[in-house]
Order: structure tokens, then sequence, then C-alpha cells
């Protein structure tokens, strides 16, 4: 069954800070993943999602950036954080028609 | 941009309870999820429903498609507190490359009261 690793769990950063989170994947292979934000326990927002190794599509311009540097690894980074990229974080594999999803990291901008 | 309105946002009921939430959307979707997210962790995928008009049972939770496939329900009867959480509800929406993603509402906060 697919795995999905997902860290750091928490993370506080100062602004103006790099960021860097990783996700990594199990049982499966050439996974769509997916990075999403959410917001004080509410809806998911799509931030990027990645077909294959290099392949990234942005859906929000921002201040962040993705990468897959491997089929089962997915990055989200960042060269200098704001308060505004506080939130929960979510790494996703979607397969057909279901998402699994890593354990979040919590990131705290001060 | 495909969206999924979700209501009510916010629910506080008692134990014993029944409760409907809804998903709604002006888009046709191929198919809905419903997940359940707990405070900390990622939603897990509790129902995919594909066909219009499906209803679906799990134990006390019952979802149902719409026949136009544009909104989906979630009947929860007799509500307990570990039945407290956030529900989302996720529609399938094409990529230019192909893929699909997932487009999810902002959720249905559930918290029954002992």
């Amino acid at each position: 069954s697919q795995t999905i690793h997902q860290w750091p769990a928490t993370l506080v950063q100062p602004v103006g800070s790099p960021l860097s989170l990783e996700c990594t994947v199990e049982g499966t292979s050439n996974p769509n993943l997916y990075w999403y934000r959410q917001a004080a326990g509410r809806g998911l927002q799509l931030l990027f999602y990645s077909v294959g190794i290099g392949q990234i599509s942005s859906e929000v311009p921002q201040n962040l950036s993705a990468s897959r540097p491997q089929d089962r690894q997915f990055i989200l980074s960042s060269k200098k954080l704001l308060l505004s990229d506080s939130g929960f974080y979510l790494c996703a594999w979607i397969g057909r028609r279901e998402a699994f999803f890593g354990q979040g990291t919590r990131l705290t901008v001060v | 941009t495909q969206l999924l309105e979700q209501s009510p946002q916010f629910l506080s009921i008692q134990e014993g309870e029944n409760l409907t939430v809804y998903c709604n959307s002006s888009s046709v979707f191929s198919s809905l999820q419903w997940y359940r997210q707990e405070p900390g962790e990622g939603p897990v995928l509790l129902v995919t429903v594909v066909t219009g008009g499906e209803v679906k049972k799990l134990k006390r939770l019952t979802f149902q498609f719409g026949d136009a496939r544009k909104d989906s329900s979630l009947h929860i009867t007799a509500a307990q507190p570990g039945d407290t959480g956030l529900y989302l509800c996720a529609g399938d929406s094409p990529t230019q490359g192909g893929s699909e993603k997932l487009v999810f509402g902002k959720g249905t906060k559930l918290t029954v009261n002992p």
C-alpha cells in the first residue's frame, strides 16, 4: 500500500529565512504528487503538482517553489519566507479518485 | 476554475442527533470524494461517489451524489463525539496535461458534544 512520509512535522522559521519541506512516497511508481496548504483548519489550497521527474505545475503565484528531483520525492522550497507563508502544508499522492496525504507540516513564520 | 461550496461551515450538535452537510458546485465532476480530517493530521478518504444519483453507506454515514453530478451530501445518523472533525469534499478536475487534480471545498467543521 502507498505510504507518504512528510517532514518535519512542525517548523518555526524567522521571516526571510529559507524553507525546504520534503515528501517521499513508497508503494507506487511514477506517482502524481501534490502540495497543498491549509489555513486555520479550513479547505486545502493547491500549490503545486507534478506528474513526473522535473515536471512542476504551479497553481498560485507566490513566494514558494517546488521540485521533483526523483520519482518518489517532492520538495517545497522558499528562498525567503514571509509571514503569510505560515500554515499547514500537506503533501499528497493522488491516484484514480483517491488521495493519500502525509501527516503535514505546521509552519509558523515569526 | 471549478469551485466546491460546502455548507454549513461550522456545525455543533449533541450526541445522538442527526445531521447533513452539503457540497455544491456549478460544475460537473466525474467523481466526488469525502474526506475527514482531525487536527494536526492529513485528510483521510471516507468514500468516492462516481455515478449520478449514487448512494453509499458507511456505517452511520450516508453519502449521496446528485443526479447531475454537481453536488453531494453527507448524512450522519446518531452522531457520536468520535465523529468530530473537519469534513472535506473534493472533486476531480482535469488538467491541461491530461492528469487530474483534486479541487477541495473549504470544509465543514463538525463538533459533536457528549
